[in-house]
């Protein structure tokens, strides 16, 4: 069975903290996804990659990067951490062509 | 971009009444896939739908494609605490990028 996990499962960081989420899958996935989830807004796709050390945007990029250096593992970085970055992050992969997606437990991130 | 609009928001229903969550695209669609996400969870994969007029069960759940590829169902008999979640489709865009409906809530009244 495939398994997505995430670093933290809560996390509380302050106003311009910089901030390192983490995901790690262990079915050899080539596709990797960040997406922030908050109520009434559904899933909203942050960045994605493809492949070791590809990335691509998704909807709402800004104020996020990302880092893929090994294929199991998909970093999310906030460079600055900001209150309205405050939501529920969720790391999902799926094997390339975008059939399903599994995804990780999630990290609900509080910025102060 | 493609958009999938679901509808409704919340399905409010007693233990044992059914429920029903749709989703519209303007576009003809490739496949639709159909996730649950139990409060305070993530989302679980349900199934994926790619023919035409194609209906699917599980157990209670009745997943239909429409004929034109433009709109898909899930249907929920006799609705179970077990039930209670939120229910997303996705859709699969010409660059492969998964486009997610809003997701309907099913709460079910005390």
């Amino acid at each position: 069975d495939v398994k997505v996990t995430q670093s933290s499962r809560y996390l509380v960081k302050r106003t311009g903290e910089k901030v390192f989420l983490e995901c790690v899958q262990d079915m050899d996935h080539e596709n990797m996804f960040w997406y922030r989830q908050d109520p009434g807004l559904g899933l909203r796709l942050i960045y994605f990659s493809y492949d070791v050390k590809m990335k691509e945007k998704g909807d709402i990029p800004e104020g996020y990067s990302v880092s893929r250096e090994k294929k199991e593992r998909f970093s999310l970085i906030l460079e600055s951490a900001s209150t309205n970055q405050t939501s529920m992050y969720l790391c999902a992969s799926s094997l390339f062509g975008r059939q399903r997606e599994y995804f990780g437990p999630g990290t609900r991130l509080t910025v102060t | 971009g493609q958009q999938v609009m679901q509808i409704p928001q919340y399905q409010h229903v007693q233990e044992g009444e059914d429920f029903t969550t749709y989703c519209n695209s303007s576009t003809t669609l490739s496949n639709i896939q159909w996730y649950k996400q139990r409060p305070g969870g993530h989302p679980v994969f349900l199934i994926q739908l790619v023919k035409s007029g194609e209906v699917k069960k599980q157990k209670r759940l009745t997943f239909q494609f429409g004929e034109a590829k433009k709109n898909s169902s899930l249907h929920i008999t006799a609705t179970q605490t077990t039930d209670v979640g939120t229910y997303f489709c996705a859709v699969m865009d010409s660059n492969y990028q998964l486009i997610w409906g809003a997701g309907t809530k099913l709460i079910i009244k005390p």
